[in-house]
């Protein structure tokens, strides 16, 4: 089966610290993206940032970065300089059997203490 | 600009009533998913469909139903046989391949609440 796990339901941060969100996931699919999903207060989902399998070069979205351990199947998201503007919840997915559909985490919420 | 409306923002049902969401989207885009959020729960698929007039199960159809007679359109039924429809629904859509590689598009959303 293909599963995904967020083990963090909720996190907490100082405004301007460094958190990281983790994530978990299986799956039997040879070429893929894995992504982190944020959906602040308005539930408008936004893309945050995706990283290609079969690079070994963790990608980096300005303040946004990602630990991805091919072997341990962890796919997790770093945040730095944290901002009040980052407060939401978090979602990573990766493709489905036969990636055609995408397969959502639970979700971490994200709060920001200023 | 291209992106996908989901309308009502705010939908109330009675019981035994069935209820249908839309969804629109000019980004010509061949896929289109609906998910169900739950607190906790992250987000289940409920339907999806990768080319007009065919469409396939998600994980949680039962009490559900769709069509899609468009590429731009992909609405979604809530029937009288859904048991528990109160929930967050997500309407997303993606070039083909867009599960694998470039990820999806959302809208903004429909509040159902059965009352």
């Amino acid at each position: 089966a293909q599963t995904v796990t967020q083990s963090q339901p909720e996190m907490s941060v100082q405004e301007a610290e460094t958190v990281t969100l983790s994530c978990t996931y299986d799956t039997s699919e040879s070429d893929y993206y894995l992504f982190w999903y944020k959906q602040p207060p308005s539930r408008q989902m936004i893309l945050v940032i995706r990283q290609e399998a079969y690079k070994q070069q963790n990608a980096t979205e300005n303040r946004f970065s990602v630990n991805f351990q091919k072997a341990a199947k962890s796919f997790s998201l770093k945040i730095s300089d944290s901002q009040l503007g980052d407060a939401a919840m978090y979602f990573c997915a990766f493709p489905g059997k036969g990636a055609q559909k995408l397969v959502f985490g639970q979700g971490t919420r994200l709060t920001i203490n200023p | 600009d291209g992106g996908i409306t989901q309308s009502p923002k705010y939908l109330f049902r009675k019981e035994g009533q069935n209820v249908t969401l839309s969804c629109e989207q000019n980004l010509n885009h061949d896929a289109m998913y609906w998910y169900r959020q739950d607190p906790g729960q992250g987000l289940r698929l409920i339907y999806y469909s990768q080319i007009v007039n065919d469409f396939q199960k998600g994980d949680i159809a039962e009490g559900y139903s769709v069509s899609r007679e468009k590429k731009e359109s992909f609405p979604l039924t809530v029937t009288s046989a859904q048991k528990n429809p109160t929930a967050f629904y997500l309407c997303a859509s993606s070039p083909i391949g867009g599960a694998r590689a470039g990820g999806y598009t959302f809208g903004s959303g429909t509040r159902l609440t059965v009352v």
